[in-house]
């Protein structure tokens, strides 16, 4: 089993839709979770940490089920310009310990 | 903003030559990573280094070594380049003690062994 799995991939969605992205991690010691975007061709950048109270970034909402070990980010309203792939990334366990990546769902948002 | 910097944005080298990636980061950052990224397999660590002189194999360390002199400067090292290592390289860097480990990332190295 993979330590981080995401929705396979791609989303193809009109703009306006909302759509969300699931993924499951393996380590339940993990205890610092992010969702990154990457543009086509560009290095990934943080989009937003994921907090067990789960956190809002204005069209953007992050999700945490420690039970479950499951991580979720909801898009809504979408436009053109959130066209990406959204990476979910988990920390090993340790403070300051190393992320892992999962292997990234790809959005395109049409118009 | 922090500035992480790739020497190379595409490189294109033989099979069995010496390749160095060279990565500086601007921000007195002390956590330095490699990664790789291949499609279907996502990022994938390679080396990371904590500290000056310090160096830790991440999870595909074969065929690669990194050397850190200076608390700027991270380099990869491809002692004798395969076809298998044809990959996007991607370096970043994070600061201890911030509680998310926010990855701030180089704008990646293409490189591609003939």
């Amino acid at each position: 089993r993979k330590e981080v799995e995401q929705d396979p991939g791609p989303f193809n969605v009109p703009e306006g839709a909302t759509v969300a992205f699931n993924c499951t991690y393996s380590n339940s010691a993990s205890q610092s979770f992010f969702w990154y975007r990457q543009d086509c061709r560009k290095e990934p950048k943080l989009l937003m940490s994921v907090y067990s109270s789960g956190n809002e970034d204005g069209r953007f909402t992050a999700q945490l089920n420690r039970a479950s070990q499951y991580i979720s980010l909801l898009i809504r309203d979408s436009k053109l310009s959130d066209s990406a792939t959204y990476l979910c990334v988990v920390n090993n366990g340790n403070q300051g310990g190393k992320l892992i990546f999962g292997q990234g769902t790809e959005l395109s948002v049409k118009p | 903003d922090v500035k992480v910097t790739q020497s190379s944005r595409y490189l294109v080298k033989r099979t069995g030559e010496k390749v160095f990636l060279e990565c500086v980061q601007d921000m007195d950052h002390e956590n330095m990573f490699w990664y790789r990224q291949d499609p279907g397999l996502g990022l994938r660590l390679i080396y990371f280094s904590y500290d000056v002189k310090m160096k830790e194999k991440g999870d595909i360390p074969e065929g690669y070594s990194v050397s850190r002199e200076k608390k700027e400067r991270f380099s990869l090292i491809l002692e004798s380049a395969s076809t298998n290592q044809t990959s996007m390289y991607l370096c970043a860097s994070s600061l201890t003690g911030t509680g998310e480990e926010k990855l701030f990332f180089g704008s990646g190295t293409q490189l591609s062994v003939l």
